[in-house]
């Protein structure tokens, strides 16, 4: 199994304010895709953003955004002007097909 | 619309009783997997399919089966549940990709205990 790790079991931020989430993942492909899914109370899972791993260009979908580092097996998460409804499980995860995710990490929003 | 549906929602049940959970698609996917949650350990992948009769291990398949006979839907079979698959169930489907898989769409999941 592709080992995907979360070191920050939680993280708190002020509204309005940044924060960001990091994952590092270990592999031995070139070729693979990057996702960081939410999970609010509702146990719902969530898509936030997705990475192809050719694409050098950094993925940004609105507030949030990655900085990917192929070379160093990083893909962290930024989420910008941070909003209530951000608070919620953030899992980072591996995919070449077998999926592997990380712990998770806890985003609570300070209002 | 587009989604994934799972069945039971909840399911308490009792060691031994076999016990299968649904799980159907309707946007075409050719890949299906199933994960079990757990605290402090994420989302692990119990089993995947890339197409019909096509069915893979993830990592945590032992005390898991599965079958895809249909491109639809993917059940997941407990056929002697014991108290450590207690745990909260998804479901999820995407495109197949070259290298990997597409956006997941997950299922609302399911909550077993199993007494």
């Amino acid at each position: 199994a592709q080992t995907v790790t979360q070191s920050q079991p939680e993280m708190s931020v002020q509204e309005a304010e940044t924060v960001t989430l990091s994952c590092t993942y270990d592999t031995s492909e070139s070729d693979y895709y990057l996702f960081w899914y939410k999970q609010p109370p509702s146990r719902q899972m969530i898509l936030v953003i997705r990475q192809e791993a050719y694409k050098q260009q950094n993925a940004t979908e609105n507030r949030f955004s990655v900085n990917f580092q192929k070379a160093a097996k990083s893909f962290s998460l930024k989420i910008s002007d941070s909003q209530l409804g951000d608070a919620a499980m953030y899992f980072c995860a591996y995919d070449d097909y077998k999926l592997s995710f990380g712990a998770g990490t806890t985003v609570t929003v300070r209002a | 619309e587009a989604q994934v549906t799972q069945n039971p929602r909840y399911l308490i049940t009792v060691t031994g009783k076999k016990l299968t959970v649904t799980c159907s698609q309707n946007m075409n996917h050719e890949y299906m997997s199933w994960y079990r949650q757990d605290p402090g350990l994420g989302l692990r992948q119990i089993y995947y399919s890339m197409n019909v009769e096509v069915t893979d291990k993830g990592d945590v398949p032992e005390g898991y089966k599965v079958s895809r006979k249909e491109k639809r839907n993917f059940p997941l079979i407990l056929e002697s549940p014991s108290p450590n698959q207690t745990s909260l169930y998804f479901c999820a489907s995407s495109r197949r990709l070259a290298g990997g898989t597409d956006t997941q769409y997950f299922g609302p999941g399911t909550r077993l205990t199993v007494l």
